[in-house]
């Protein structure tokens, strides 16, 4: 079956240390996203690319970074810059750029910190 | 620019009760729209989508209307189960783009 796996599904942090949430499709999609959500809140973009080898800034993309190598994969790393990182990330991907298709999604990463 | 408002939670209902959960959208042109559900510790699922005006999205006893005179994708379902209990997302992407544009989100809880 196709789908978006998100590994691993709970994560730790300690202070000053960066960490990486692994996001990988198998839909042969050229569009993914990272989101962040919190207790009770929507969703919040934090990056987004569009096709391998470029990606974009979204709404809340300080204390992060990411890196788009292959179409399959878009790994999110959290830096230490990033002050409180505790809350659900969300991995998406779309059949391509400026088109309507829904988003697909995967389970999830669950970060505390320690 | 493009947003999604959508009836804040939780929403409380019994068993078999008719739901409605409204959303109201500002996008220029003509946005497709959406309904996804989060179940706990879930990503979001599609629920349904529209894509044009007076189109109708439906599934799993959900449906959605897409009304462009009052900008609105109210999600209804005549009789909810224990099982539909879940967040419920409006979303829309903008003519022309891919971005999707999300509401808060609508906790629903149905009691037994």
């Amino acid at each position: 079956d196709g789908g978006i796996t998100q590994s691993p599904k709970y994560l730790f942090r300690k202070e000053g240390q960066n960490v990486t949430l692994s996001c990988e499709q198998n839909l042969n999609h050229d569009a993914m996203y990272w989101y962040r959500q919190d207790p009770g809140q929507g969703l919040r973009l934090i990056y987004y690319s569009q096709i391998v080898n470029d990606f974009q800034k979204g709404d809340i993309a300080e204390g992060y970074s990411v890196s788009r190598e292959k179409k399959e994969s878009f790994p999110l790393t959290v830096t230490s810059a990033q002050k409180n990182p505790t809350a659900f990330y969300l991995c998406a991907s779309s059949i391509a750029p400026n088109s309507n298709q829904p988003q697909h999604f995967g389970d999830g990463t669950r970060l505390s910190i320690l | 620019g493009n947003s999604v408002t959508q009836m804040e939670g939780p929403v409380t209902l019994s068993e078999e009760a008719f739901l409605t959960i409204n959303c109201t959208y500002t996008a220029t042109g003509y946005p497709s729209l959406f309904w996804y559900v989060q179940y706990p510790g879930e990503g979001l699922q599609l629920l349904l989508k529209a894509t044009k005006a007076d189109d109708k999205g439906s599934n799993k006893g959900f449906e959605a209307t897409y009304r462009k005179e009052t900008t609105s994708f109210h999600l209804e379902k005549g009789s909810v189960q224990v099982s539909d209990s879940a967040v419920y997302f409006c979303a829309l992407i903008g003519t022309g783009g891919f971005k999707t544009i999300f509401g808060a989100g609508t906790r629903l809880f149905v009691k037994a």
